[in-house]
């Protein structure tokens, strides 16, 4: 069965430091990618998707930066974190086109 | 842009009564219609989907309706439990998704 993993679970980080929050998928191949972020009381806000090693296409303009150098991994990363970027971000796969989303656990990012 | 409302951000029902959760959505283009079921600090985990050719489908204790000529689509949760509280988001679109902002469901005694 596939299974889903993001880590790290939590995080507290200072106003300009870096970020890298890591997924990665098992029991499948060439799955789709995305990370989305959830505000606190608030929807799904998508950030970026990935059909593939090396394609990535951002959703919404901001200071993040999603990678994918292996098939399944998919990586979310900031140079310089604002208090803006604080939330509850969320890794997920599904395949192909019109297919259920899967979600992983989901990484709180706390910028102080 | 494309946009996923849900009609109310809070619902309260009686534990084994029926729970309806309603859903909008913009984009008449969307083939493919997600519920999710979201506990305080965990992923969303999926609970039923229907896609555009289909007006209902069926699971354990939830039904999902489509109506695609308001663009709207519910979720009913048949005899709802305690542990059916949460949050519940629906989703909308092709090959990406867009989510609507959630209705907490509270379930009371």
């Amino acid at each position: 069965s596939q299974t889903i993993h993001q880590w790290p679970a939590t995080l507290v980080q200072p106003v300009g430091s870096p970020l890298s929050l890591e997924c990665t998928v098992e029991g499948t191949s060439n799955p789709n990618l995305y990370w989305y972020r959830q505000a606190a009381g608030r929807g799904l806000q998508l950030l970026f998707y990935s059909v593939g090693i090396g394609q990535i296409s951002s959703e919404v303009p901001q200071n993040l930066s999603a990678s994918r150098p292996q098939d399944r991994q998919f990586i979310l990363s900031s140079k310089k974190l604002l208090l803006s970027d604080s939330g509850f971000y969320l890794c997920a796969w599904n395949h192909g086109s019109g297919n259920t989303i899967y979600f992983g656990e989901g990484s709180w990012l706390t910028v102080v | 842009g494309e946009s996923v409302g849900l009609h109310l951000p809070t619902l309260s029902v009686q534990e084994g009564d029926n729970s309806i959760i309603n859903c909008a959505y913009s984009n008449s283009a969307s083939d493919y219609f997600i519920w999710y079921k979201q506990e305080s600090g965990k992923g969303p985990q999926f609970i039923i989907d229907i896609r555009s050719n289909m007006d209902k489908r069926q699971g354990q204790r939830v039904t999902v309706l489509l109506n695609k000529t308001v663009k709207h689509l519910s979720l009913q949760i048949a005899a709802t439990q305690p542990g059916d509280s949460a949050v519940y988001f629906c989703a909308a679109g092709t090959y990406k998704y867009i989510f609507g902002t959630g209705t907490r469901l509270k379930v009371l005694a």
